[in-house]
């Protein structure tokens, strides 16, 4: 039962292009998402997240949309630059639980061409 | 405090042995979790501690594998009698909260992992 989904396992955009991630999920009770940020050999770090009472975050290059109703979020980054070349997760919390341990996405990998 | 340290790197086992992982989470961190993530798959949650108590299990934990947070600091990770299945990289994290309450996930930190290969 895949509740976070990233169906694209991989994308390629020219520096300076925009980039744009997309993630679905399934569960109507995640109410805030995260994306992360993974190189090789190195464990994922946060980039942006987005609660549900909102619509937008931006942070810098990095913008994520949320679309409650159709269950979907993407992230954007504008303009890519060859150092995004990392594979992204998103991300979602399950807040009824202590601990609020992440259902990941399977990934996407972006690839940022000089 | 240099973040999550997590040893070994890397692990190369022949199936039927056991093996230990350990992670050492921020100090000042009082949740430790454990994830496994396989080849072009995202992490997937294994285990979870509130210092030293282990409060979720995820049904992938089986009785093979064991996970300790002893005085609520460092934790290990065994699995015993490995399984070619089990070849994934091991990544533990950690973050803080309150007991009862919920943290929001940013507060995560990832150490690099251990890949282990089961041959």
């Amino acid at each position: 039962d895949q509740q976070v989904k990233q169906n694209s396992p991989s994308l390629s955009v020219q520096e300076g292009r925009i980039s744009i991630l997309n993630c679905d999920y399934t569960n109507s009770m995640f109410d805030y998402f995260l994306w992360y940020k993974k190189y090789p050999a190195e464990g994922p770090t946060f980039l942006i997240s987005i609660s549900s009472i909102k619509d937008k975050n931006e942070d810098g290059r990095f913008t994520v949309f949320l679309n409650k109703s159709a269950k979907h979020l993407s992230l954007h980054i504008v303009p890519s630059q060859p150092g995004d070349s990392a594979v992204y997760f998103c991300a979602a919390p399950n807040m009824e639980i202590a601990g609020n341990m992440l259902t990941f996405g399977g990934g996407t990998r972006l690839m940022v061409k000089p | 405090d240099t973040g999550v340290s997590q040893d070994p790197r890397h692990k190369i086992t022949k199936r039927g042995q056991n093996v230990t992982f350990r992670c050492d989470p921020i100090s000042e961190h009082n949740r430790l979790y454990w994830y496994r993530q396989t080849l072009g798959q995202g992490p997937e949650f294994l285990t979870y501690f509130q210092n030293e108590a282990q409060l979720e299990k995820s049904r992938l934990l089986s009785d093979r594998f064991s996970a300790e947070r002893p005085k609520g600091s460092f934790s290990t990770l065994e699995i015993q009698r490995t399984e070619q299945g089990d070849s994934a990289m091991y990544l533990c994290a950690s973050s803080f909260g309150l007991s009862g309450q919920g943290a929001i996930g940013y507060g995560y930190t990832f150490g690099s992992g251990t890949r282990l290969t089961v041959v």
